[in-house]
């Protein structure tokens, strides 16, 4: 089935440094794929999505490229700030017959500090 | 309110009770997704209500748990006789339908933290 894979936390870095987290899915259709953050003691919202391929994804200075070739969706940002500190979850939303089926990686923690 | 609402925020049970979440969803998002968080772990999916379609349950651990929504409105995601691995923040999500394939992001609640003793 489909599924989506992130690279696992925690994952430390200091501020202004590069950020990569890894995603990658497997996929029999044609997904839409997001990254959604969940910030300390607040709920998930979408931080990007991108709906096809080649399609690049971006907010707050975080970036993500559809790849179909490589079916990964990367998360980068180029200089963290101690206020990305949060769990970065990579989602696959597909159709299966009447269903919008939406599925989550298992959420890569970032910290960050001064 | 503006987003999606969920109550209780905390609720302590002891084991072997029953216990009923509630889910506001925004207005006029059709579909709905209900969505268990365990400690320090991802997302694993529950139910999904999507207007008055059959809800696909297929993401239902245990016979103990159900969900009921009505038409487009509030959903209530019932456990009962709880287990202690049933600790968990439950969280509910809403959205349009798509009229494209896939296209609509979700909007979440808080989540309610459920503690089984």
């Amino acid at each position: 089935g489909d599924s989506v894979t992130q690279m696992e936390g925690p994952v430390t870095l200091s501020e202004e440094a590069f950020l990569t987290i890894n995603c990658t899915y497997t996929a029999t259709g044609y997904p839409s794929l997001f990254w959604y953050v969940q910030y300390p003691g607040e709920g998930l919202q979408l931080l990007l999505k991108a709906t096809k391929a080649d399609d690049k994804g971006s907010n707050k200075g975080f970036e993500a490229t559809y790849r179909k070739e490589t079916t990964s969706f990367h998360l980068e940002k180029g200089s963290v700030q101690v206020s990305d500190s949060a769990v970065y979850f990579c989602a696959l939303r597909y159709r299966d017959g009447g269903y919008n089926k939406l599925i989550f990686g298992a959420g890569t923690r970032l910290a960050v500090h001064p | 309110g503006a987003g999606v609402s969920q109550s209780p925020s905390n609720k302590v049970t002891e084991k072997g009770k029953d216990v009923e979440l509630r889910c506001d969803p925004i207005s006029g998002h059709t579909a709905l997704y209900w969505y268990r968080q365990r400690l320090g772990q991802g997302l694993e999916f529950l139910i999904y209500f999507q207007g008055n379609s059959a809800p696909d349950k297929s993401g239902l651990p245990s016979d103990r748990f159900s969900a009921e929504r009505t038409g487009e409105s509030v959903s209530t995601l019932t456990i009962q006789r709880t287990q202690q691995e049933d600790s968990a923040v439950y969280l509910c999500a809403s959205s349009f339908n798509p009229t494209g394939p896939n296209n609509s992001p979700l909007h979440f609640g808080n989540g309610t933290r459920l503690t089984v003793t």
